[in-house]
């Protein structure tokens, strides 16, 4: 089956912690995004690569860290520095246009 | 104010009812325009993707596009408890640019 996978579907950590949220996909499309989704607000560009090993920052890339190293594969990492990092994560990948979203996942900060 | 404007809801329908979500925008260069749907705690899912104005059908989804007037909508015929989720529309300005998306309508369908 085809589609994007992230890892884990809930994720805890203690503030000052750095965490990496995994996301992969078999669709073989180039682009990947990530996003980020808060109660009562829209989807946020947090950082998005059209290539392997580039990436751009999107609108709230602070305290937020992504590498591309491989076609298949877009983990971010929430850094200490991200001051509200409470927040349910979604990856993309995109083909022609149309953008396929992966189930999330929720992480909760304390 | 935002790019793209989405009335959060909820709204509540009967059962077999016509669900009308709308969207406005203010950036006159969007020429790609997207509806998802989001069950609570998952992924959203794209639901109809139009280019320019006019109107497009699949199934029982109708998804409108006034240029004109900066507007979009998506309509659902026969509504059923199924269709209960958040609707969120998205548009951008060319194929591969970012997407914008509206803050997302609830949508409750009773039975």
């Amino acid at each position: 089956d085809g589609g994007i996978t992230q890892s884990p579907k809930y994720l805890f950590r203690k503030e000052g912690q750095n965490v990496t949220l995994s996301c992969e996909q078999n669709l073989n499309h180039d682009a990947m995004y990530w996003y980020r989704q808060d109660p009562g607000q829209g989807l946020r560009l947090i950082y998005y690569s059209q290539i392997v090993n580039d990436f751009q920052k999107g609108d709230i890339a602070e305290g937020y860290s992504v590498s591309r190293e491989k076609k298949e594969s877009f983990p971010l990492t929430v850094t200490s520095a991200q001051k509200n990092p409470t927040a349910f994560y979604l990856c993309a990948s995109s083909i022609m246009g149309e953008q396929y979203f992966g189930p999330g996942t929720r992480l909760t900060v304390t | 104010q935002k790019e793209v404007e989405q009335d959060p809801g909820p709204l509540s329908v009967p059962e077999g009812a016509i669900v009308s979500l709308n969207c406005t925008y203010s950036n006159s260069a969007f020429q790609y325009f997207m509806w998802y749907r989001q069950y609570s705690r998952k992924g959203p899912e794209l639901l109809m993707y139009t280019y320019s104005s006019g109107n497009k059908e699949d199934g029982r989804f109708t998804a409108q596009v006034d240029k004109s007037s900066k507007y979009i909508s998506l309509f659902i015929r026969d509504s059923q408890p199924s269709d209960s989720a958040t609707y969120l529309c998205a548009m951008k300005t060319d194929s591969w640019g970012k997407l914008q998306f509206g803050a997302g309508t609830q949508v409750v369908v009773t039975p």
